[in-house]
């Protein structure tokens, strides 16, 4: 049972654009979402995090969008750059208690030049 | 900046073969993480540790066990290792106070022949 889903393997954008990456999860329980990406042969880099209790947090070229009722979570990052291209992965866990973090599968992101 | 070491990078080994997976942090961190993962797949939880003498199993059976005798260090060792155990073994650590962010080291590629 997967709890949290990337349901695009891959992602292709030119350089310049705006790269959307997506991410659903099931268990209601999370209440803390992060963004990391990975290159080949180096372990995963984390980007941006955010809280439940918001519903947006930026950081740079990079800003992360949460829709609680929709059990979605999203990725922005704009203007694309060539050095983006990498796997992201999504991730999700409790603040307390169990502190766990659950993964998706990720998605590769190719930025064309 | 995480300071987060694994050692090695690569290993190629054979059947039957007793292996350790070094790692270790420089941060102090009392919590400290093993996640595998497999090519296009997410990232597995098989074991993580509150602090010294604490160990627990993660998400993920293994056949692999780890110790935490000292707190910067978090070794991960198969007595017997097997192709199924052909993977990439990342380690990772995250602050005291939660919520936090993992970091990761890059990881070791084992490979099983």
């Amino acid at each position: 049972d997967q709890q949290v889903k990337q349901n695009s393997p891959s992602l292709s954008v030119q350089e310049g654009r705006i790269s959307i990456l997506n991410c659903d999860y099931t268990n209601s329980m999370f209440d803390y979402f992060l963004w990391y990406k990975k290159y080949p042969a180096e372990g995963p880099t984390f980007l941006i995090s955010i809280s439940s209790i918001k519903d947006k947090n930026e950081d740079g070229r990079f800003t992360v969008f949460l829709n609680k009722s929709a059990k979605h979570l999203s990725l922005h990052i704009v203007p694309s750059q060539p050095g983006d291209s990498a796997v992201y992965f999504c991730a999700a866990g409790q603040s307390f208690g169990n502190e766990k973090l659950t993964f998706g599968t990720g998605t590769r992101l190719t930025i064309i030049p | 900046e995480a300071d987060i070491y694994q050692t090695p990078r690569y290993l190629v080994i054979g059947t039957g073969k007793k292996i350790t997976l070094e790692c270790s942090q420089t941060m102090g961190h009392d919590k400290m993480y093993w996640y595998q993962q497999d090519p296009g797949m997410e990232l597995h939880l098989i074991h993580y540790s509150y602090g010294v003498n604490s160990t627990e199993k993660g998400d993920l059976s293994s056949e692999s066990t780890v110790s935490r005798i000292r707190t910067e260090h978090f070794p991960l060792t198969l007595e017997s290792a097997r192709p199924s155990h052909t993977s990439q073994y990342l380690c990772a650590s995250r602050a005291n106070r939660g919520p936090s962010p993992l970091h990761f080291g890059n990881g070791t590629r084992l490979t099983v022949t």
